[in-house]
């Protein structure tokens, strides 16, 4: 069974330029979160979908976008990018069977951001 | 609000001895706890997880946990450490709102294993 795919591993852009990553969930899960990971701030909730609908969002400024797609598929958007947004952002996919159930993580995008 | 803290931002053993991460949580209502492993430049990894049916949890590798109530604590342990447990720890707690995978994570303990 295939894991949570993320592409691409790395990325390097510059200051104000927009940026979409994307993640394959597993086969069969339809929640997917998304986390920001920084040296200073940790681990950080971003959003979740569900079934192509939105249904969490964190405390990230509106510059900070997600979608899911019919597949669920899920890619999030960052425009008018600041090197505070250089990190490693990670998702992570469930089946949504109840507040106990694994999330798969993949093995993030590296984002870093000049 | 849900939160877990995790004391010591590094933790340094030999080979052989016992390994001891530590987390407390703090909850409203009776937590879900997680423990996660990350490995350098790899995503994360279920180690254990803790959903009420037993206090003492096992999970992969030879690590296990025990929840306890009376001290909001879930600390992670195994006998004796090997020097592939070299990586970085997390114990999360899972939120009780409507959405399932809101996880709110400590900030992750880097555990060094000396030969």
């Amino acid at each position: 069974k295939a894991g949570v795919t993320q592409t691409p591993r790395y990325l390097i852009k510059t200051r104000g330029q927009q940026v979409t990553l994307s993640c394959s969930p597993i086969s069969g899960h339809r929640s997917v979160s998304w986390y920001q990971q920084t040296p200073g701030q940790g681990l950080q909730f971003l959003f979740e979908y569900f079934s192509e609908t939105q249904r969490n969002k964190g405390n990230f400024p509106g510059r900070f976008s997600g979608r899911q797609f019919s597949n669920s598929r899920s890619e999030m958007n960052v425009s008018t990018l600041e090197l505070g947004d250089s990190a490693l952002y990670l998702c992570a996919s469930s089946t949504d069977r109840g507040r106990d159930t694994e999330a798969f993580f993949g093995q993030g995008t590296r984002l870093t951001v000049v | 609000a849900q939160s877990v803290t995790q004391l010591g931002s590094h933790v340094s053993v030999s080979e052989g001895a016992l390994v001891l991460l530590r987390c407390n949580y703090s909850s409203s209502v009776p937590p879900y706890l997680f423990w996660y492993v990350q490995y350098p430049n790899q995503g994360l990894q279920l180690l254990l997880k803790y959903t009420s049916a037993a206090t003492l949890v096992k999970g992969i590798n030879g690590f296990e946990a025990e929840f306890k109530k009376s001290e909001t604590s879930f600390h992670l342990t195994k006998p004796s450490a090997h020097m592939s447990d070299a990586a970085e720890y997390f114990c999360a707690v899972s939120n009780c709102g409507g959405s399932n995978y809101k996880l709110t994570f400590g900030k992750g303990t880097l555990l060094t294993v000396n030969p």
